[in-house]
């Protein structure tokens, strides 16, 4: 089976910190992504990566930036945590345009 | 813009009943994905159900069913014989364009809830 693994469930911290979450997925795959999931507002894209070393802004990518150094891990970065990023966060992984996503089990992150 | 709308935050279903979820989107593009996904309590997003829009026929997956009408941009899935393991959360999803990864769009969802 495909397993997508983010390293937290969840996740408290301070306004003003440097936040990195961190998405590996154990398949192969070329695609990668992070959604952000709001009450009422579903699944808003930050980010999302082609390939190693590649990334593309999504529709939300304000307050965040990406990393990718290895095909497995993409990293989400919360440069400087503020208190509207409080929300879930949701890794993606496929590998290619036409086939099924594979999620992770996202991270509650806090913001206070 | 593409946009997918899912009018019905909320709804209920009794156990063993059948339920249909709506889903709309907008798009100019003639070929492209479609997807339902579920969000159980767990948090664990699963694929549901998949639909390619250059294909006549509607998917079906076991009790998962989807109408299917691209002139009118909808497609909405039909739940048959409901189980209380059908609670959830509910996402329609398109996939989008090349300038945007071909990353799934997704509407802001439906809660489903199966009652005994």
């Amino acid at each position: 089976d495909v397993k997508v693994t983010q390293s937290s469930r969840y996740l408290v911290k301070r306004t003003g910190e440097k936040v990195f979450l961190e998405c590996v997925q154990d398949m192969d795959h070329e695609n990668m992504f992070w959604y952000r999931q709001d009450p009422g507002l579903g699944l808003r894209l930050i980010y999302f990566s082609y390939d190693v070393k590649m990334k593309e802004k999504g529709d939300i990518p304000e307050g965040y930036s990406v990393s990718r150094e290895k095909k497995e891990r993409f990293s989400l970065i919360l440069e400087s945590a503020s208190t509207n990023q409080t929300s879930m966060y949701l890794c993606a992984s496929r590998i290619a345009i036409n086939t099924e996503a594979f999620f992770g089990q996202g991270t509650r992150l806090t913001v206070v | 813009a593409q946009t997918v709308t899912q009018s019905q935050p909320e709804m209920s279903v009794q156990e063993a009943e059948t339920v249909t979820l709506s889903c709309t989107y907008d798009t100019s593009e003639s070929n492209y994905y479609l997807f339902w996904y579920k969000q159980p309590p767990s948090r664990q997003m699963i694929l549901v159900i998949r639909q390619e829009a250059y294909k006549q026929q509607n998917a079906t997956e076991n009790r998962f069913s989807v109408n299917f009408q691209k002139a009118a941009k909808s497609f909405s899935l039909k739940i048959s014989d409901s189980q209380l393991g059908d609670t959830a959360m509910y996402f329609c999803a398109f996939m989008k364009r090349p300038n945007s990864g071909y990353a799934l769009n997704f509407g802001k969802g439906t809660s489903l809830l199966v009652t005994p």
